[in-house]
């Protein structure tokens, strides 16, 4: 079963207007990663962030991390054309192996 | 470095045929795996690697080998192809960070149709 549920599974908003993609997952975790893939090809990695950050910042990208809730979320401010894409959290949870969620399909009209 | 290889980039076999889809990655990481993608889902894991000699069994395993003679090379093996097998195959690169996973390197994918 997959580890990582993202939510919403799509979303579509105006160019320069801010994304929200949550992720929710069930173990404990050493960290949670995102992905971003456009349509038919590999993934690329955004930003790792551990079990023991809270929040973390590249660029555009803000993650912020609740192991309370077993909850994180990705945010991309500003958003733009080019960042229309599949994105996908992935947990390392200590036992070898990584766990992607289902993805949320984000579609930014320019 | 040319990352993370992967050949096949399309491949279509029937079923009952075997196939081993090649990795290669340049940059000495000690972690390798293979997923797989089905549409509109996330990715799965099917086997990973720690380091050279070491390999062990992902989420879905089943119908697959994989084998790590060297720390750049980790193929796929179907053994018996079925049409539930078709999917787009991702392979993916990492250091390990002790216990830790630390960020993955992706390939292009081959995308296989079983017929």
């Amino acid at each position: 079963s997959q580890q990582g549920e993202e939510d919403p599974q799509a979303l579509s908003i105006q160019e320069g207007e801010n994304a929200t993609m949550n992720c929710s997952y069930k173990t404990s975790i050493n960290n949670l990663q995102w992905y971003r893939q456009n349509s038919g090809r590999g993934l690329v990695h955004l930003i790792l962030i551990r079990s023991n950050e809270r929040e973390k910042h590249s660029g555009r990208l803000r993650v912020t991390l609740d192991t309370s809730k077993k909850s994180s979320s990705l945010l991309i401010t500003a958003s733009r054309a080019a960042d229309t894409a599949s994105y996908f959290c992935a947990t390392d949870d200590n036992n070898n192996d990584m766990r992607f969620g289902a993805g949320t399909r984000l579609t930014v009209k320019p | 470095n040319a990352g993370v290889t992967q050949t096949p980039k399309f491949q279509v076999l029937k079923t009952g045929q075997s196939m081993t889809l090649q990795c290669a990655q340049d940059m000495n990481h000690e972690y390798m795996s293979w997923y797989r993608q089905d549409p509109g889902m996330g990715l799965r894991l099917i086997h990973y690697s720690v380091g050279a000699g070491i390999t062990d069994q992902g989420e879905v395993p089943n119908g697959y080998n994989v084998s790590r003679s060297t720390t750049e090379d980790f193929p796929l093996r179907l053994l018996s192809a079925a049409p539930s097998q078709t999917s787009v195959y991702f392979c993916a690169s990492s250091q390990r960070l002790g216990q830790e996973t630390d960020t993955q390197y992706f390939g292009p994918g081959t995308r296989l149709t079983v017929l």
